[in-house]
């Protein structure tokens, strides 16, 4: 079970569009509609942000937005906010061993 | 609102077991949810340790599998984590989560300690 591969960094100026991508396998990202990402500020717990690919729960900005090509998972953020400014985690669904997360990314606001 | 509060030693010796609890509260343990650990290493990422059922059933990460028991007690709503033999590498803040087909809520997370 290996993590999913995401950019250790990616950075925006306020109001720009950042995509943060997410590599795994045909064995959990391309075998299921199962990846869901988190926002961790430091010192906090992470904070679910997109589920099941591109599902918003209750209270997330509609600037976060999820998609999948393949293996690869995408998380965008458009009119970047000060407070974006966090580490990002993608997680799939992998079968028989269920769980896997990615690296994570730290997204700088410029 | 389910609501999720980690609990345990903050020191733990080295080829000692390091044990936390994970309390449940605002919903039963008992609903149709698999409820799991989770750490991350001071400066890295997350790492999914293991999940339970309220049946007992249970799903462990394979590199840790040999070390780990997950438990669930009904009675008091909430499950625990038991993590042998430990050594500095396992220095970590652990989270418990609710696990849908996604993590959420998560507790606040507990750093524990490996040192003698």
């Amino acid at each position: 079970q290996s993590a999913l591969t995401q950019p250790a960094s990616v950075s925006g100026s306020p109001g720009q569009s950042i995509t943060i991508s997410c590599t795994g396998t045909s064995s959990d990202v391309g075998s299921y509609n199962l990846v869901s990402w988190y926002q961790q500020h430091p010192g906090k717990a992470p904070k679910l942000m997109i589920y099941e690919v591109s599902k918003r729960p209750s209270g997330v900005s509609n600037r976060f937005s999820g998609s999948k090509s393949g293996n690869t998972a995408s998380l965008t953020i458009s009119g970047l906010q000060a407070e974006d400014e966090a580490d990002y985690y993608c997680c799939s669904y992998a079968g028989s061993s269920p769980w896997v997360f990615g690296g994570g990314t730290k997204l700088t606001v410029l | 609102q389910v609501q999720l509060q980690e609990s345990g030693p903050g020191l733990v010796k080295p080829s000692g077991t390091l044990s936390l609890t994970c309390a449940v509260s605002g919903g039963s343990i008992s609903s149709s949810n698999w409820w799991s650990w989770v750490r991350q290493p001071p400066g890295k990422g997350l790492e999914w340790i293991g999940e339970i059922y309220h049946s007992g059933s249970t799903n462990y990460n394979p590199s840790l599998k040999s070390r780990v028991t997950i438990s669930v007690d009904k009675s008091k709503n909430q499950f625990s984590l038991k993590l042998s033999s430990v050594t500095a590498a396992d220095t970590a803040v652990y989270y418990c989560a609710r696990v849908r087909h996604w993590f959420d809520p998560w507790g606040q997370g507990t750093l524990v300690t490996v040192s003698s």
